[in-house]
């Protein structure tokens, strides 16, 4: 079974850039999940997608950032304007709905750095 | 905020038992005790998860006590891949249940 799929897994930008992250989940997997992870500190929840539609995006700083996902399998992730404190590893996640496996399934991040 | 709380760090000698505790004191009755783990440029990695009883599976063992307001994640046989940050996490028992992490606890098994 292909894992969670990720690009680019590295990304340098200077600040007031924009920039965009692709998720791709584990195929047939309903909820889609976004995080940030800042150094030293664990993930934390950006927006959480159930097929197209968001469940959960209050910790989203949504003057600049952004996420969608229109067909309810990959998502696009955007930053703009970045800024320094953006800088941080972000993750995706997907999971099961039904049949109560709800472990969460993460890619291997993209590290933004912003200038 | 987390709801659990977490040794920032601790050392385990290869082959031997690492016990990982959790405090989560303020743990509702609807809420799973989820254990993941990360390695080193990679994302979290799911452990095991449990409710009221303990739990065992191929990788962990979970031991929560009896009020569940701790637990203990248990390695039986550490070895240097077991070197990680490892989080304790709650989880509602509803579908839409999120996870909140801390900082984790840093593992680092030595030769």
């Amino acid at each position: 079974e292909a894992g969670v799929a990720q690009s680019p897994r590295y990304k340098i930008i200077e600040k007031r850039q924009s920039v965009a992250f692709w998720c791709n989940p584990i195929s047939g997997h309903a909820t889609l999940y976004w995080y940030q992870q800042i150094l030293g500190q664990g993930p934390k929840l950006l927006i959480q997608f159930q097929n197209n539609g968001v469940v959960d995006d209050s910790q989203l700083p949504k003057d600049r950032f952004s996420a969608e996902r229109l067909k309810g399998v990959d998502s696009t992730l955007k930053i703009q304007p970045a800024k320094l404190e953006d800088s941080a590893v972000y993750l995706c996640a997907s999971r099961q709905t039904r049949g109560g496996r709800y472990e969460q399934y993460f890619g291997p991040g993209t590290r933004l750095t912003v200038t | 905020d987390a709801k659990t709380t977490q040794p920032t760090s601790m050392d385990c000698a290869e082959g031997r038992a690492a016990n990982l505790p959790c405090n989560h004191s303020t743990i509702s009755g609807n809420e799973y005790v989820y254990w993941y783990r990360q390695i080193h440029s990679q994302g979290p990695q799911y452990i095991i998860h449990g409710l009221k009883n303990n739990e065992t599976n191929e990788m962990a063992s979970l031991i929560i006590t009896e009020d569940r307001k701790s637990s203990t994640l248990i390695l039986p046989h550490a070895t240097l891949r077991d070197t990680a940050v490892y989080y304790c996490t709650l989880r509602p028992t509803d579908s839409w249940g999120k996870l909140q992490f801390g900082a984790g606890t840093q593992v680092v098994v030595t030769p």
